[in-house]
């Protein structure tokens, strides 16, 4: 079976703190993708990231990395000196071959406070 | 810009009624999905289609119908809405440079 596990729910931490949110995932497939999106407050879903399974660096994009480990099934995500611009819920997702699905992990909810 | 489309925004329905949410891509991408957002459940898929004419059923289709008679469109149609289907509704699409394209949603509810 295919699923994503975001066992935070909630994080709140102070600004300029770092955090982590953690993403597992499982499926059989041998290709497959992952994703990170943002959702703030304002609903709409926005597009952090996507690798594949056959690579694994990790990825840094200004204040966020992520890092993806196949051996552990993990695709985390890391937020340094976090602002309270960061607020929202994020979203782990799995993709893979059958039908294209795009599979969602229940979502972390950080509150960054100043 | 071409994206996703979703209508209306907000709805509110009474029990029972019918009611349909609208999604439209404009680009030709094959394959549409419909999602729905609860608490602590994130998004769950409801239905997804990969072509026109060809649909499926994802993890929470009780209670919905889809239909896709031209690629561009798939809407999502409550045929008697209960409570229970209060919640907010993703259209999404399968292509684009970033993998998945998502609408703005729908929130729905039903009283």
């Amino acid at each position: 079976a295919q699923k994503v596990t975001q066992a935070q729910t909630e994080i709140s931490v102070v600004e300029k703190e770092d955090v982590t949110l953690d993403c597992v995932y499982e499926t059989r497939d041998t290709t497959y993708y992952l994703f990170w999106y943002k959702q703030p407050p304002s609903g709409e879903l926005v597009f952090l990231i996507r690798r594949n399974s056959f690579d694994e660096q990790n990825e840094i994009s200004g204040r966020y990395s992520w890092n993806f480990q196949k051996s552990t099934s993990s695709f985390n995500f890391t937020i340094t000196a976090s602002q309270v611009v960061d607020s929202a819920v994020y979203f782990c997702a799995l993709s893979y071959n059958q039908g294209g699905k795009l599979i969602f992990g229940q979502g972390t909810e950080l509150s960054v406070k100043p | 810009d071409a994206g996703i489309t979703q209508s209306p925004r907000y709805k509110i329905t009474e029990t029972g009624r019918q009611v349909t949410l609208m999604c439209h891509q404009t680009w030709s991408h094959s394959y549409m999905f419909w999602y729905r957002q609860d608490l602590g459940h994130g998004l769950r898929l409801i239905y997804y289609s990969a072509a026109a004419d060809i649909t499926d059923k994802g993890e929470v289709p009780d209670g919905y119908v889809v239909s896709r008679s031209k690629t561009e469109n798939f809407p999502l149609t409550l045929e008697s809405a209960t409570r229970s289907q209060t919640s907010v509704y993703f259209c999404a699409s399968r292509g684009g440079q970033n993998g998945y394209t998502f609408g703005s949603g729908t929130r729905l509810t039903v009283v």
